[in-house]
């Protein structure tokens, strides 16, 4: 079985632009979570979606947004970026509802803002 | 809120000797436990994780956490490192029966092993 894909594996880009970053889970499951990771920050949530809809979000501004398609893949979307969004970007995956489903990880989005 | 706190950020230890990663948590209800590893360029991979059955849990590579309710701490061991552990160990928690799932990380820490 694929594991959680994840595209596009880096992506550069300037100050102000947008981004669209995408996440094709585990096949069956149907709860996809972000996560942003920075050497300052560590690990912190964005947001998780279970079909289609978006149950949890983090602290994070408004500027970063996702959703969730029919199929389960989801896509976030960060405007206006900004030199502090320049982090790589996990999507997780699991099968159900639940805190205690494992949550299988992407590789990952290597976010560069210049 | 809960929260996990890493003591260390970086361990090292020789080949063949003990790994002992910590890590203590904070929460206002009886939480779900994870332990994570990533690797260089790679996501993240669960070890082992406590959802309050046994309390000492046995994951995968060897590895193994106990979970001591009156201590608040969730220690990742293993008893004999392999060069292949080096990577960076991350503790989670996970609120159980509410409606929140997402996990919350520690700051990680950085094993190496010296051959």
């Amino acid at each position: 079985k694929a594991g959680v894909t994840q595209t596009p594996r880096y992506l550069i880009k300037t100050r102000g632009q947008q981004v669209t970053l995408s996440c094709s889970p585990i096949s069956g499951h149907r709860s996809v979570s972000w996560y942003q990771q920075t050497p300052g920050q560590g690990l912190q949530f964005l947001f998780e979606y279970f079909s289609e809809t978006q149950r949890n979000k983090g602290n994070f501004p408004g500027r970063f947004s996702g959703r969730q398609f029919s199929n389960s893949r989801s896509e976030m979307n960060v405007s206006t970026l900004e030199l502090g969004d320049s982090a790589l970007y996990l999507c997780a995956s699991s099968w159900g509802q639940g805190a205690y489903n494992e949550q299988f990880f992407g590789p990952g989005t290597r976010l560069t803002v210049l | 809120a809960q929260s996990v706190t890493q003591l260390g950020s970086h361990v090292s230890v020789s080949e063949g000797a003990l790994v002992l990663l910590r890590c203590n948590y904070s929460s206002s209800v009886p939480p779900y436990l994870f332990w994570y590893v990533q690797y260089p360029n790679q996501g993240l991979q669960l070890l082992l994780k406590y959802t309050s059955a046994a309390t000492l849990v046995k994951g995968i590579n060897g590895f193994e956490a106990e979970f001591k309710k009156s201590e608040t701490s969730f220690h990742l061991t293993k008893p004999s490192a392999h060069m292949s552990d080096a990577a960076e160990y991350f503790c989670a928690v996970s609120e159980q029966g509410g409606s929140n799932y997402k996990l919350t990380f520690g700051k990680g820490t950085l094993l190496t092993v010296n051959p």
